[in-house]
């Protein structure tokens, strides 16, 4: 079955641009999360959705939000941009269900913003 | 709150040595531990679960909550073991997100 899949893979933005980065995820998964992954900090959790509602979400600023349609592909939303928002964003899908279920990642992607 | 400590960044070894990647976490219940591992451009994917309790790749890792660690373990490197390992916790089943530790990127030197 096909994995996880975020579009664009890269994005170059400007300072106070917003940006919105898509992920499909794996068929017949409902949750889907998104991290920010920096050399510095690692991953950071940034929300996570469940059947179309936020169900949890980090610590991050209110200019990080996101959304996820019906089909469960989601969508993150970045306004205002900041020097500091270049990171690579990834997304990961899992059937939420059971113990310990498996996050499957897509590829990231890469926002640099100038 | 919970934290996923992974106390060094860089582990070089030799192939053939025996490998530890530290992890060490916070969390006052019975939590839900990972190891996920990056090779170079793939991405991110599970390599084991504690509560699966099996071997992958060689690589065990026990979870000893006296210590609060689930630190990563495999008899004889690799060249291909050379990759990004991340520890993360999950407090519990199902519907929380993984909280990650800062990674260690394991160097394996033939």
């Amino acid at each position: 079955k096909a994995g996880v899949t975020q579009t664009p893979r890269y994005l170059i933005k400007t300072r106070g641009q917003q940006v919105t980065l898509s992920c499909s995820p794996i068929s017949g998964h409902r949750s889907v999360s998104w991290y920010q992954q920096t050399p510095g900090q690692g991953l950071q959790f940034l929300f996570e959705y469940f059947s179309e509602t936020q169900r949890n979400k980090g610590n991050f600023p209110g200019r990080f939000s996101g959304r996820q349609f019906s089909n469960s592909r989601s969508e993150m939303n970045v306004s205002t941009l900041e020097l500091g928002d270049s990171a690579l964003y990834l997304c990961a899908s899992s059937l939420a269900t059971g113990l310990a279920p498996e996050a499957f990642f897509g590829q990231g992607t890469r926002l640099t913003v100038v | 709150a919970q934290r996923v400590t992974q106390p060094e960044k860089l582990l070089s070894v030799f192939k053939g040595a025996p490998v530890e990647l530290k992890c060490n976490y916070s969390y006052s219940g019975s939590p839900e531990l990972f190891w996920y591992v990056q090779y170079s451009r793939q991405r991110l994917q599970l390599l084991l679960r504690h509560i699966s309790r099996e071997s992958i790749k060689g690589f065990t890792a026990d979870l000893n909550k006296g210590e609060t660690s689930f630190h990563l373990k495999k008899p004889f490197a690799q060249e291909e073991d050379s990759a990004m390992y991340y520890c993360a916790l999950s407090p519990s089943s199902g519907n929380t997100p993984l909280v990650f530790g800062k990674g260690t990127r394991l160097s394996v030197i033939a």
